[in-house]
C-alpha cells in the first residue's frame, strides 16, 4: 500500500471549515483513500473513503486531486467535538489479506 | 456504536500473567483485525483473521496469539506479560465492503 504524509497538527476555529491535507504520491490505480479519526482514546471512527471521485457524507467531504496524488478531508463546520487525530490511509480495496496501516495522523484542535 | 464489542473494557494484571481479550465482530462480518496502541505509539497492526483463517500478520510478539472461532468471535491471548505490554488493544471487523469498524478497545495495565 502507498505511504501517506500528513501535517503533524492543525488548528481550526469553531464553526469554520477544517481542511486536512494528505499526500499519497505513490498511490496505485486500485488503491482507495480512507479517512478515520480517533477522539482521545476511543476506537478509531470511520469517516469517509474514495477512489477517484469526490465523496460527501453526513460527516465530511473528500476531495481527491485528478492525479490522485493528494487528497483533502473537509469538515464543513468544525465543532469542539471534532478535536481528534485524523488518519489518512491508502489501501487496496477488496483485499482481506492486507491490513490498514495507520501513520501518526494529524492532530486537529478546534478552538472556541 | 460501531457494532464491534470488546471485553473486558479494563484489565489490570501482574507481570508474568496471561490474559485473554475477546472481540465480537459486527453481525455478518467475517474478518477481524487486532491492533495495539501504546501511550507513546500509534496504532500497530497485530493480526487479521478471515472466517477463522489467519490472513495477515503484523509485528505480533511470539508471546501473543489469536484465533477466530466458528461463530466468528475472536480472542487475543497475551502471555508472560511485561510492563511494556500495557496498552489499548483494539479489535476491528470488516464486512463485504472495504471499511473496517473498530470497537472501543480493551485497556490492559500490567503492574
Amino acid at each position: 500500500d502507498a505511504k501517506t504524509t500528513q501535517p503533524t497538527s492543525m488548528d481550526c476555529a469553531e464553526g469554520r471549515a477544517a481542511n486536512l491535507p494528505c499526500n499519497h504520491s505513490t498511490i496505485s490505480g486500485n488503491e482507495y483513500v480512507y479517512w478515520y479519526r480517533q477522539i482521545h482514546s476511543q476506537g478509531p471512527q470511520y469517516i469517509i473513503h474514495g477512489l477517484k471521485n469526490n465523496e460527501t457524507n453526513e460527516m465530511a467531504s473528500l476531495i481527491i486531486t485528478e492525479d490522485r496524488k493528494s487528497s483533502t478531508l473537509i469538515l464543513p463546520h468544525a465543532t469542539l467535538r471534532d478535536t481528534a487525530v485524523y488518519y489518512c490511509i491508502v489501501r487496496v480495496g477488496d483485499n482481506y489479506g492486507q491490513n490498514f496501516v495507520f501513520g501518526p495522523g494529524t492532530r486537529l484542535s478546534v478552538l472556541p | 456504536d460501531s457494532g464491534v464489542t470488546q471485553t473486558p473494557k479494563h484489565l489490570i494484571t501482574a507481570t508474568g500473567q496471561r490474559v485473554t481479550l475477546r472481540c465480537s465482530p459486527r453481525s455478518g462480518d467475517l474478518s477481524v483485525y487486532w491492533y495495539q496502541q501504546s501511550l507513546d505509539q500509534g496504532l500497530q497492526f497485530l493480526i487479521q483473521y478471515y472466517n477463522g483463517e489467519e490472513r495477515a500478520k503484523g509485528n505480533i510478539l511470539e508471546r501473543f496469539s489469536a484465533q477466530q472461532f466458528p461463530d466468528l468471535h475472536s480472542e487475543l491471548n497475551l502471555s508472560s506479560l511485561e510492563l511494556g505490554d500495557s496498552a489499548l488493544y483494539f479489535c476491528a471487523s470488516q464486512g463485504p465492503g472495504n471499511t473496517i469498524y473498530f470497537g472501543e478497545g480493551s485497556w490492559l495495565t500490567v503492574v
